[in-house]
């Protein structure tokens, strides 16, 4: 089993509509949280953090379930720009560094 | 620019060859971490530095990959005797050290390596 796993989709979203999904994560030692988006051919970027309070950024929105073990991305009021992969990102915090460990991600298409 | 940089941003080898690579960190990050992807795969953590300490590396990273970063700036990720499976998009990042951890890492825009 994947440490952390996502849907693959593509998940086809019309633009203006709001999409959601999630990520589950097998390590109960996890301490934070992120999603990082990543276009075709480009490198990952950081889209933001997922707090255990659950976290709004203009449009989107991280929720955070350590008791079942998944986080979500909502996007409301999709853009075409949002078409992309949003990688799901958990990191295990060791005394010396981190080590992100990916999902696989999933694909995002805005339609007009 | 002052984000991350990597060189060459496309290489084209043939098994067997050697390939180095090189990632320029953001000058201030301290931690520096070299990733692989593959198409349909989100990156896989290789290993990562602390300075010029390399502190972990990944089952991922067989005996001939290797690592450095000789003074704590750049890294340079060298694999020797390539094979087709090697074949993959290599991701450097850098982050911060901060008390009680750092965790925002800022890729560069990788180097493709293709084996033929």
């Amino acid at each position: 089993r994947k440490e952390v796993e996502q849907d693959p989709g593509p998940f086809n979203v019309p633009e203006g509509a709001t999409v959601a999904f999630n990520c589950t994560y097998s390590n109960s030692a996890s301490q934070s949280f992120f999603w990082y988006r990543q276009d075709c051919r480009k490198e990952p970027k950081l889209l933001m953090s997922v707090y255990s309070s659950g976290n709004e950024d203009g449009r989107f929105t991280a929720q955070l379930n350590r008791a079942s073990q998944y986080i979500s991305l909502l996007i409301r009021d999709s853009k075409l720009s949002d078409s992309a992969t949003y990688l799901c990102v958990v990191n295990r915090v060791k005394a010396a560094g981190n080590k992100l460990t990916f999902g696989g991600g999933t694909r995002v298409l805005v339609k007009p | 620019d002052t984000g991350v940089s990597q060189d060459p941003r496309h290489k084209i080898t043939k098994r067997g060859q050697n390939v180095t690579f090189r990632c320029d960190p953001i000058s201030e990050h301290n931690r520096l971490y070299w990733y692989r992807q593959t198409l349909g795969q989100g990156p896989e953590f290789l290993t990562y530095f602390q300075n010029e300490a390399q502190l972990e590396k990944s089952r991922l990273l067989s005996d001939r990959f290797s690592a450095e970063r000789p003074k704590g700036s750049f890294s340079t990720l060298e694999i020797q005797r390539t094979e087709q499976g090697d074949s993959a998009m290599y991701l450097c990042a850098s982050s911060p050290s901060r008390a009680g951890g750092d965790w925002e890492q800022y890729f560069g825009p990788g180097t493709r390596l293709t084996v033929t």
